[in-house]
């Protein structure tokens, strides 16, 4: 139980274009979703908390214009990198968590590589 | 603000050997850890979990970790380490006020050697 999963695996987009994650929650419904960016070797580092029907929260220093978040049902939250550039590229990755009786974690998608050319 | 430390970059250990992953915490009130796996290319994979009750939390593949609050740690133990546990872990935190936000430590590569 508790499955995320992420569309696409990976992309390739040109610098300028729109670029489209999509997250979802296969068996359970997610009041909260969470984005993350992760570089090479490197942490993850929270991009954004949506929940499910309201605004989503960014973290300091992640552009909302740029990075859209969508929660719009309780198995769906999309990311789209507006306008990409080459910077942009990493590893996308994104977790699920509900409010249920003695549920803590989140549970995680298996990221959405892009690279922007 | 939560925080957590994994002081190691890499672990190296020898197949059959114990291995260990050090964490230390930082959390105002009681601390929810977590351990993760994640492989080359993969999103994470929850190993195991500490909210409350006995400090020694047993958890997938054979892992453990050991809540020990008065040094602030939740250090990830196996056994008896396979060369399949080769990856990248990480230890995060949250608090129990409602703030469900994790904070990841840098994450550990662990190498094991045949």
């Amino acid at each position: 139980g508790a499955v995320v999963s992420q569309h696409p695996s990976w992309v390739i987009c040109k610098s300028g274009t729109s670029v489209k994650i999509e997250c979802r929650s296969l068996d359970f419904q997610a009041t909260t979703m969470f984005w993350y960016r992760q570089f090479p070797k490197q942490s993850l580092m929270l991009m954004a908390t949506s929940n499910e029907g309201s605004k989503a929260t960014y973290e300091q220093g992640v552009e909302k214009d740029k990075f859209l978040i969508n929660h719009a049902s309780l198995t769906l939250s999309t990311l789209t990198v507006t306008s990409a550039h080459p910077e942009d590229s990493s590893f996308y990755i994104c977790s699920a968590g509900f409010a249920g009786e003695g549920s803590y974690e989140q549970y995680f998608g298996p990221g959405t590589r892009l690279t922007v050319t | 603000a939560q925080s957590v430390a994994q002081p190691e970059d890499q672990v190296n250990v020898a197949e059959g050997n114990p291995l260990t992953v050090k964490c230390t915490y930082s959390v105002s009130g009681n601390p929810y850890l977590f351990w993760y796996v994640q492989y080359p290319n993969r999103g994470l994979q929850f190993l195991l979990k500490y909210i409350t009750g006995d400090n020694l939390v047993k958890g997938s593949y054979g892992f453990e970790a050991e809540f020990n609050k008065s040094q602030t740690s939740f250090h990830l133990k196996k056994p008896s380490a396979l060369v399949s546990d080769s990856a990248l872990y990480f230890c995060a935190v949250r608090d129990s006020h409602g703030n469900n936000r994790l904070a990841f430590g840098k994450g550990n590569q662990v190498v094991v050697i045949p």
